[in-house]
């Protein structure tokens, strides 16, 4: 079976520029994680989503970063303009229900220069 | 909310022996507990859950046990093998419906063979 998707898996760009992160849940789940992971801080949510629809995004840390899910398969999380301290790995994760585990994708590892 | 205490965040452990990871949460509506493993460049995987019901489970070399009176669970890996060499990650899930998992910092595993 197929997992969690999440493209691209690095990412390298220069600060200022946006950056667009993509995820695709595993089929039939309806709630879909973004996090972040830095050494510092380890792993932050940062929104989540049931049912396409944003329920919680108080981790995201600044009104730079944004995320959308259009449909049940897709969802996007974008940061413009792009700061070097935005320089992390970004995982996606999904889950069927509230009371069943979560499953996270392979991340991407993003640098702003 | 739910705060999550890990230790120790470095282990180092001959082939052959045990390793014993434990956490502590804060919130006692917490009611499930689940255990990821992270190998570099890769996102977490789930290796084990526990739920509040249940004293201990056991799956294979993994172990993991519960106290709700102490709030602490913790992981056992028996005979240890190089390819449990990773960062664990314990994690709680907060109470309430939609309840989302709060992680602890990770502790770095090192087997020696």
């Amino acid at each position: 079976d197929a997992g969690v998707i999440q493209s691209p898996r690095h990412e390298v760009t220069e600060m200022g520029q946006e950056v667009t992160l993509r995820c695709k849940p595993i089929s039939g789940h309806d709630y879909l994680f973004w996090y972040r992971q830095t050494m510092m801080r380890g792993l932050e949510l940062l929104i989540y989503f049931n049912n396409n629809v944003p329920i919680d995004d108080s981790g995201m840390p600044e009104d730079r970063f944004s995320a959308k899910m259009p449909n049940a398969s897709f969802s996007t999380l974008k940061i413009q303009p792009s700061e070097p301290r935005d320089s992390a790995v970004y995982f996606c994760a999904s889950r069927l229900g509230s009371n069943q585990p979560q499953h996270f994708g392979d991340g991407t590892r993003l640098s702003i220069l | 909310g739910e705060n999550v205490e890990q230790h120790p965040s470095t282990l180092s452990v001959q082939e052959g022996d045990s390793a014993v990871i434990k956490c502590t949460y804060s919130d006692s509506a917490s009611n499930y507990f689940p255990w990821y493993k992270q190998e570099l460049g890769k996102g977490p995987q789930l290796i084990i859950d526990i739920r509040s019901n249940v004293g201990e489970k056991k799956d294979q070399r993994i172990a993991v046990t519960l106290n709700k009176t102490a709030k602490h669970f913790s992981l056992h890996i028996t005979e240890t093998q190089p390819e449990d060499s990773a960062v664990y990650f314990c994690a709680a899930r907060e109470g309430g419906s939609q309840g989302n998992l709060i992680f602890g910092k990770g502790t770095k595993l090192s087997v020696k063979p």
